[in-house]
């Protein structure tokens, strides 16, 4: 059964930093993997989406990671904003089924 | 316009009362998803939906159904509401045929049995 851990669960960070959040998945045969921000009481949006046969895959201050073989993905968040407090969830997808989820980074940026 | 829409966005009923939550999308997408979110435990898969006539249990499905009534909607129902179904209600879309069946979701639906 496939099991998606994020660490930390919380991070606290002053603004202007560059941080990383890490995701760890107990079977590498996934289809692809998703990173989603998720703010308080509101749904999920998604940030950035890997393929298995990527390694990584950017979006602005946003960069995601992928080694399918260690089970393991990161978020590399450039620059931390205030903006950017939220909680960032990780999922992974084998074909043919739907997402699994770790339980979500909760990140506080600081002015 | 929102592309996924839930309704209700809240809803508080009492226990053993049915309730549906309803989720559409003008994405066009085939593929549709429900999820619950409670704290500490994150979000799991209750149903989900690859066409019309294609629906499947996800991880914790007892206690809820669904229908599919068009490719744009997808219902769930709680047929005897119990209190530890109280949670955030997600329903989700991808398409098969799109960007890697990249997954968006809805604004969520707030359930609270008492």
């Amino acid at each position: 059964k496939q099991e998606v851990t994020q660490i930390p669960a919380a991070l606290s960070v002053p603004e202007g930093e560059n941080l990383v959040l890490n995701c760890s998945f107990t079977d590498s045969a996934i289809y692809n993997l998703q990173w989603f921000r998720q703010d308080p009481g509101k749904g999920l949006t998604s940030l950035l989406l890997i393929q298995s046969s990527q390694r990584e895959q950017t979006s602005g201050r946003l960069n995601a990671s992928l080694d399918k073989s260690s089970g393991r993905s990161t978020l590399y968040i450039a620059a931390s904003q205030p903006g950017d407090s939220a909680t960032y969830l990780c999922a992974v997808r084998r074909t043919g089924t739907a997402l699994i989820f770790g339980k979500g980074t909760t990140l506080s940026v600081s002015s | 316009d929102a592309d996924v829409t839930q309704t209700p966005r809240n809803r508080i009923t009492k226990t053993g009362k049915r309730i549906m939550l309803e989720c559409s999308q003008t994405k066009g997408h085939d593929r549709m998803y429900w999820y619950r979110q409670d704290p500490g435990l994150g979000l799991r898969l209750i149903y989900y939906s690859f066409d019309v006539k294609d629906i499947n249990k996800g991880e914790i499905s007892d206690g809820y159904s669904v229908s599919r009534q068009a490719q744009a909607k997808f219902s769930l129902s709680l047929e005897s509401a119990i209190p530890n179904q109280t949670a955030l209600y997600f329903c989700a879309t991808s398409d098969s045929g799109g960007s890697y069946n990249e997954q968006f979701f809805g604004p969520g639906t707030r359930l609270t049995v008492l």
